[in-house]
């Protein structure tokens, strides 16, 4: 999607904490979602914000919004190698549409 | 629950010829949409509807068309496979909670190549 943006791919050894970064072009979305996608599966929720709130913690995922920026961002504490796979920020509208980003792809090292 | 049922999970098509990859969802949510994943690309939508007999057009709509007769199915033709449609496609589903829209939900998606 072209209107969200975020890198590639990310490395992180296995116990450091990964931050996953995301650039959104359209102010009126409702809520900015974070999907998880592993080899040959489909996409998982991981978490969403509402665009009114700055953050929003959910046992190792941490979600910083900063709405002036139209940056978000997804921690994860405790990196596991479990949690290797590819991230998606997306967008959504009122309408049941969706603006992903490229994803990016995590891989967790030992 | 099933969620939302893909049909089927891989297939491979001859240039020209035609298919319709099923999609059906048990939650009864109004909104489904087909998007295709590619390498770097993300995910693109194709179409889309927000219920019954309304479909419109999305992102990459060339080549493919949709129809929604009732609110749990939503199937996509492929009229005439070209080798640019070899991809991977996703069907979801998502609903309001009141005035909002909320997560969309995933099949586990089709593997399509065309030769």
């Amino acid at each position: 999607g072209e209107d969200v943006e975020q890198s590639l791919f990310l490395s992180v050894r296995e116990g450091d904490s990964s931050v996953i970064n995301c650039t959104y072009t359209d102010s009126s979305s409702t809520y900015l979602y974070w999907y998880k996608q592993e080899p040959g599966a489909g996409l998982q929720l991981l978490t969403y914000i509402f665009s009114n709130m700055d953050m929003k913690q959910d046992q190792r995922l941490t979600v910083l919004l900063n709405k002036k920026d139209k940056h978000l961002s997804l921690r994860i504490a405790d990196t596991q190698t479990g949690d290797s796979a590819i991230y998606f920020c997306a967008e959504g509208d009122s309408w049941g549409k969706f603006q992903f980003g490229a994803g990016t792809q995590v891989v967790v090292t030992p | 629950n099933a969620g939302v049922t893909q049909t089927p999970k891989f297939q491979v098509l001859k240039t020209g010829q035609s298919m319709t990859l099923q999609c059906a969802q048990d939650m009864n949510h109004e909104y489904m949409s087909w998007y295709r994943q590619d390498p770097g690309m993300g995910l693109r939508l194709i179409h889309y509807s927000v219920g019954a007999g309304i479909t419109d057009q999305g992102e990459v709509p060339n080549g493919y068309n949709v129809s929604r007769s009732t609110t749990e199915d939503f199937p996509l033709r492929l009229l005439s496979a070209a080798p640019s449609q070899t991809s991977v496609y996703f069907c979801a589903s998502s609903y309001h909670r009141g005035t909002m829209n909320t997560e969309a939900f995933f099949g586990q998606g089709t593997r399509l190549t065309v030769v």
